[in-house]
């Protein structure tokens, strides 16, 4: 399994691009970068899902360099609503994967 | 419509009893899941149900076991309970790759409280 490595927490202020990189140096060949958004006393909700390169939704980016052992989540322009835990998972099939303790997000006004 | 519902929502119960959370997901998804979230916030994986096929975290003590009773219902079965399962249990569901993406849809989660 792919060991994953993402900061506890992080600030940032209202309008700010936030960026989370996540650490995965021995991903597999099927292995995909996936980030969920968690609220307090919700489940956990997809954000984004790559495999290489460059993904963008209408939430976040993902970037993921030629290596694939790292990965980059991009909230731009976030809001105070933007304050959760987001995991980063690596894996190819989700009953092989748990989802760590995160990185806290707190957007300040 | 609520997509994953987890029953019941809160679960304050004593030491030995036997207690089960319901889950369902109106997806029409092959999988589902379920989770257990400790006090530190670490979500770690209890079993996965896909076709009949059920895969159990090696962890997992076997006074915990999931029913299926359909494709919608994926329920959670907790024996002899002790303090160390009070957790926020979350159930999950997916329908594997779909559009190059592969998404799990999350309950709202049941707190279990073990006194």
């Amino acid at each position: 399994l792919a060991k994953t490595t993402q900061p506890i927490s992080m600030d940032s202020y209202e309008g700010q691009e936030v960026n989370i990189t996540c650490s995965h140096n021995n991903i597999a060949t099927n292995d995909y970068i996936t980030w969920y958004q968690q609220f307090p006393s919700q489940g956990p909700r997809f954000i984004i899902q790559g495999y290489k390169t460059k993904v963008t939704n209408e939430v976040a980016s993902l970037f993921i360099p030629a290596d694939r052992k790292s990965s980059t989540l991009s909230l731009p322009r976030v809001s105070l609503s933007d304050t959760a835990v987001y995991y980063c998972l690596v894996g190819d099939d989700y009953y092989k994967l748990s989802f760590g303790a995160g990185t806290t997000v707190t957007v300040r006004a | 419509d609520t997509a994953v519902s987890q029953t019941p929502k809160y679960l304050v119960t004593q030491m030995g009893n036997d207690k089960s959370i319901k889950c369902e997901q109106n997806l029409g998804h092959d999988t589902m899941y379920w989770y257990k979230q400790d006090s530190k916030k670490f979500l770690k994986i209890m079993f996965s149900y896909n076709n009949k096929e059920l895969i159990i975290n090696e962890t997992v003590p076997n006074r915990f076991s999931p029913k299926s009773p359909d494709k919608a219902h994926l329920n959670l079965h907790i024996n002899s309970l002790e303090l160390g399962d009070s957790a926020v249990y979350f159930c999950a569901s997916s329908q594997g790759m779909r559009d190059g993406v592969d998404e799990q849809y999350f309950g709202p989660g049941t707190r279990l409280t073990v006194t």
